[in-house]
């Protein structure tokens, strides 16, 4: 069964780091990029960037340059997004989520669970 | 950037009936070396992450109920419900990916009247 599975939910102080992880399974994770969707309380989805699973190289949207760091390791088929300095206004819940169609491009076929992320 | 409207922001309809939701995009989302949208649709229920329902503008994604169905080209979309049942009850987003950066509609709420 192809999935992502994200790691659980954090409770983090401000100025505290945090490292998210995204594990694929059901399918080999370099063959479909990897989107990050930030959704705050209440509110709508906002993209992140994305990272290219075959080369490793990232991709940030504006606002999310700096502090936010996607990375992978292949050899256990999980993505990761670090966000270093937490503030308060990235309490959120934070989705990987799989191209649906094998390379870089396209709509959003498969996401994970989400991880909640609290900076209190 | 790719500023997508979503209107209404909230709709109430009764069960069996029809609900339509509309996506405007502020340029155009139409490739013209393919010729397709790049426009997705997705429902997402509360406590749960999105689900893909329509792709390229129009496409239904497999396992999706062949009441929801997705039109339009260029810039103005729509997504429509036929005949609602009390599952369909979520907030729906549509998504381009046209062009960098992907940006999503605002969401609009449905509910059952």
């Amino acid at each position: 069964q192809v999935q992502l599975v994200q790691s659980g939910s954090e409770l983090k102080k401000p100025g505290a780091s945090v490292k998210i992880s995204c594990k694929a399974s059901g399918y080999n994770l370099t063959v479909h990029a990897i989107n990050w969707v930030r959704q705050a309380p209440g509110q709508g989805l906002q993209w992140m960037g994305w990272i290219n699973t075959n080369t490793g190289i990232p991709m940030y949207a504006q606002g999310f340059t700096g502090r936010f760091v996607f990375s992978l390791d292949t050899s256990v088929n999980t993505a990761y997004v670090q966000i270093i300095g937490l503030k308060s206004d990235d309490s959120a819940i934070y989705y990987c989520a799989r191209t649906r169609s094998p390379g870089s491009w396209g709509s959003f076929g498969i996401w994970g669970q989400g991880t909640m992320i609290t900076v209190s | 950037d790719t500023v997508l409207t979503q209107s209404p922001g909230s709709l109430a309809v009764s069960l069996g009936e029809r609900a339509t939701i509309n996506c405007k995009s502020s340029q155009s989302v139409l490739y013209s070396s393919d010729n397709k949208n790049y426009l997705a649709w997705y429902q997402q229920k509360p406590g749960q992450p999105p689900k893909l329902l329509v792709y390229w503008a129009s496409t239904r994604e497999s396992g999706v109920p062949d009441r929801f169905s997705g039109s339009g080209s260029g810039t103005d979309f729509t997504l429509t419900i036929t005949s609602l049942q009390a599952e369909d009850v979520a907030v729906y987003y549509c998504h381009q990916y046209y062009s960098t950066p992907d940006t999503f509609g605002q969401g609009t709420k449905l509910e059952i009247k």
